[in-house]
């Protein structure tokens, strides 16, 4: 089995930083993966981190720690478009996923 | 090309109906899932499949059942719906590197 925790919600303002942290517990681990979605649309691929240390795509960034079982995501210069929900999701057996239950992330101007 | 499509986009059920939920792709991906998401809860893993001819149950496989008896699709059935499976479905898919998926529009089904 697997569980995976993170915070429900955040808040913050246009071009400020935010880091959402998930933890998880599982019995098989591949990696590490961060979704956006925009209200109840399509889920969207964000990031994915197989090792230890951090990942960069832009104002993104995704972070991993397999000894301590935690990861966060970070987004920088937030935009009101950022207003979403993020998904941490732990690749477990090596072709599925397990996801969190997401962050809503609200951008205020 | 299309991506991940889903039919239908909406539907509403009487408890017992049945029905069948589609989800094509045209990327030649060998997986696909089907999720279900509810309020607070995120993404539950329904079944999947890793290639054609081949199922397997998720998390959360009771009530349903699927078919992938060609590579591009993946049907998801309810034989007879019931309330709890009100909910927003998701169909996805994947290259080989599985933590890459790809979501389609979701279908939004109402049983009553």
């Amino acid at each position: 089995g697997q569980s995976l925790e993170q915070p429900s919600e955040v808040t913050a303002v246009e071009g400020a930083i935010v880091q959402i942290n998930c933890t998880y517990q599982t019995s098989g681990f591949y990696g590490l993966s961060w979704y956006q979605q925009h209200d109840g649309g399509a889920p969207t691929f964000l990031s994915y981190n197989a090792l230890d240390g951090l990942e960069e795509t832009g104002r993104f960034s995704s972070f991993l720690s397999r000894s301590d079982s935690y990861g966060y995501l970070l987004l920088q210069e937030l935009q009101m478009k950022d207003s979403a929900s993020y998904f941490c999701a732990v690749n477990e057996l090596g072709y599925k996923l397990s996801f969190g239950a997401g962050t809503t992330v609200t951008v205020r101007a | 090309n299309a991506g991940v499509t889903q039919t239908p986009k909406f539907r509403v059920l009487k408890t017992g109906q049945s029905m069948t939920l589609l989800c094509a792709q045209d990327m030649n991906h060998e997986y696909m899932y089907w999720y279900r998401q509810d309020p607070g809860m995120g993404l539950r893993l329904i079944h999947y499949s890793v290639g054609e001819g081949t199922t397997a149950k998720g998390e959360v496989p009771d009530g349903y059942n699927v078919s992938r008896l060609k590579k591009q699709n993946f049907l998801l059935g309810l034989e007879s719906a019931a309330p709890s499976q009100t909910s927003v479905y998701f169909c996805a898919s994947s290259y080989e590197r599985q933590e890459t998926q790809y979501f389609g529009p979701g279908t939004r089904l109402l049983v009553l």
